[in-house]
C-alpha cells in the first residue's frame, strides 16, 4: 500500500526548542517536498529535493533545516529561530523533480508552540 | 507577490448545479497547471491537471479550462454533489523548475 506517511499528526513543543517532523514515502519518488499552510493562505514551499544527499530552499526556508539522506525519507526540523512556526506542515513527492507529474501529499502534521 | 491568485475565498453552490472556481497566473512561463482538493486536517489530494499546449481537459464530473491569453484557468464541476464540498487549491509550474505555485484555495460548499 504505496504512500507518504507523516508523523505525528499532532505535536505540541515550548517556545525555543527544536522539533523534527517526519516524512516517509514508499512510492519510489526521486523528489520530495515540504511546506507550510497558514489560515486562509496558500501552501507555501520550504524545502524541496530533488535526489538523494541535495535540496534546495524555497520560499520560506528561513528557521527551517532539512536533510535527504535516504530516498525514502525528508525530515524538516523547525529551529528555535523561526519566528512563527505554528503552522500546518505538509510533505509531499514527485516521481521526478520538473516536467509534467503531479505531487501526491501526506497527511500533514499540526505543529503547535506553546 | 502572488503568481497564483484565487480571488474567491468561498463558493456556495446548491446540489446537482455547476460549481466554477477561477484562478489566474501572472508568469507566462508557467506551462503546467493543477488542481488539488483538500479537506480540514488532511493533505490535499491531486483532482485534475491541464498541460499549456492544451485548453481543456475532463474527467469525469471535473473540467479545467486554460485561457493562456488571459492567465485564467477554471475548475468546473458538474453535476456538483454534497461531498464535493472542500478546499480547492489551483497551482502553477514552469517545466524547468517543477516547483508549485498554490493559489490560496477556495472554500466551496455545495448544500443539499
Amino acid at each position: 500500500d504505496g504512500g507518504i506517511t507523516q508523523s505525528p499528526k499532532y505535536l505540541f513543543r515550548k517556545e525555543g526548542q527544536n522539533v523534527t517532523l517526519s516524512c516517509e514515502q514508499n512510492l519510489n519518488h526521486d523528489a520530495m517536498y515540504w511546506y507550510r499552510q497558514d489560515p486562509g493562505q496558500g501552501l507555501r514551499l520550504i524545502y524541496y529535493s530533488q535526489i538523494v544527499n541535495d535540496f534546495q530552499k524555497g520560499d520560506i526556508a528561513e528557521g527551517y533545516s532539512v536533510s535527504r539522506e535516504k530516498k525514502e525519507s525528508f525530515p524538516l526540523t523547525v529551529t528555535s529561530a523561526q519566528k512563527n512556526p505554528t503552522a500546518f506542515y505538509l510533505c509531499a513527492s514527485s516521481m521526478v523533480a520538473g516536467g509534467y507529474n503531479e505531487q501526491f501529499f501526506g497527511p500533514g502534521t499540526r505543529l503547535t508552540v506553546l | 507577490d502572488q503568481q497564483v491568485k484565487q480571488n474567491s475565498p468561498s463558493l456556495s453552490v446548491q446540489e446537482g448545479r455547476i460549481s466554477i472556481l477561477n484562478c489566474d497566473y501572472t508568469n507566462s512561463m508557467f506551462d503546467y497547471f493543477l488542481w488539488y482538493k483538500k479537506y480540514p486536517a488532511e493533505g490535499p489530494t491531486f483532482l485534475i491537471s491541464i498541460s499549456s499546449i492544451k485548453d481543456k481537459n475532463e474527467d469525469g464530473r471535473f473540467t479545467v479550462f486554460l485561457n493562456k491569453s488571459a492567465k485564467h484557468l477554471s475548475l468546473h464541476i458538474v453535476p456538483s454533489q454534497p461531498g464535493d464540498s472542500a478546499v480547492y487549491f489551483c497551482a502553477a509550474s514552469d517545466r524547468q523548475g517543477g516547483k508549485l505555485i498554490f493559489g490560496q484555495g477556495t472554500e466551496l460548499s455545495v448544500k443539499p
